[in-house]
């Protein structure tokens, strides 16, 4: 069975620009959470969606975005890019928003220059 | 008060030797509790869950002790195949994960 698939894998992009990460959950997981880890820390919560609507919101600007489909995938939009906003971008997956514990996709890797 | 806190370590441990990580969290209403283990710029992968009577995985014992907002994690006969970073989880009304800052194993051979 297929894992959490986020894409793309690595990304470079420039200041002020925009960037849609992509995400496809386990067959079956109808939650979907996102999380911004830097290195050197814990991943931090940035958005959770259950049947396709929000159900949670970390403490992140407006400038950060999801949506979750009718598939369950699910997109994170991060707009007017910062320098800050390098980071490993990790989607994760449940059947029961959490509560056998979510499961990880491999992440996107976005670089601000 | 960090809502999840953990020693960062790094811990060096020889090969065999046990080791505990310890875990303390701030908000008492959480219900769920995990380990995760972070492999270097992998994804964090679920080790265990935590409840109340503890539990054990062969080498991985983990303890809960709701009263004083307290989690651990026992490895016995480390391996070197268990140098990662253990992140504690705890859950937030069913909302969010909250990650703790992770605790970075060694095991030396």
């Amino acid at each position: 069975d297929a894992g959490v698939t986020q894409s793309p894998t690595h990304l470079i992009k420039t200041r002020g620009q925009q960037v849609t990460l992509r995400c496809s959950p386990i067959s079956g997981h109808k939650s979907v959470s996102w999380y911004q880890q830097v290195l050197g820390q814990g991943p931090q919560f940035i958005f959770q969606y259950y049947e396709k609507e929000e159900r949670g919101r970390g403490n992140f600007p407006d400038r950060f975005s999801a949506r979750q489909f009718p598939n369950y995938s699910s997109e994170l939009n991060v707009n007017a890019l910062l320098l800050g906003d390098s980071a490993l971008y990790l989607c994760a997956s449940s059947r029961d928003r959490g509560r056998d514990g979510y499961t990880f996709g491999s992440g996107t890797r976005l670089t601000v220059v | 008060r960090k809502e999840v806190e953990q020693d960062p370590g790094p811990f060096n441990v020889p090969e065999g030797a046990t080791v505990a990580f310890n875990c303390t969290y701030s908000n008492s209403a959480s219900q769920s509790f995990f380990w995760y283990r972070q492999d270097c710029r992998k994804e964090p992968k679920l080790l265990m869950s935590v409840y109340s009577s503890g539990n054990e995985d062969g080498r991985f014992t983990a303890q809960l002790n709701r009263a004083s907002q307290y989690i651990s994690l026992l490895i016995r006969d480390s391996k070197l195949s268990d140098s990662a970073t253990y992140l504690c989880v705890v859950d937030n009304y069913g909302q969010n994960f909250v990650f703790g800052p992770g605790t970075r194993l060694s095991v030396l051979p």
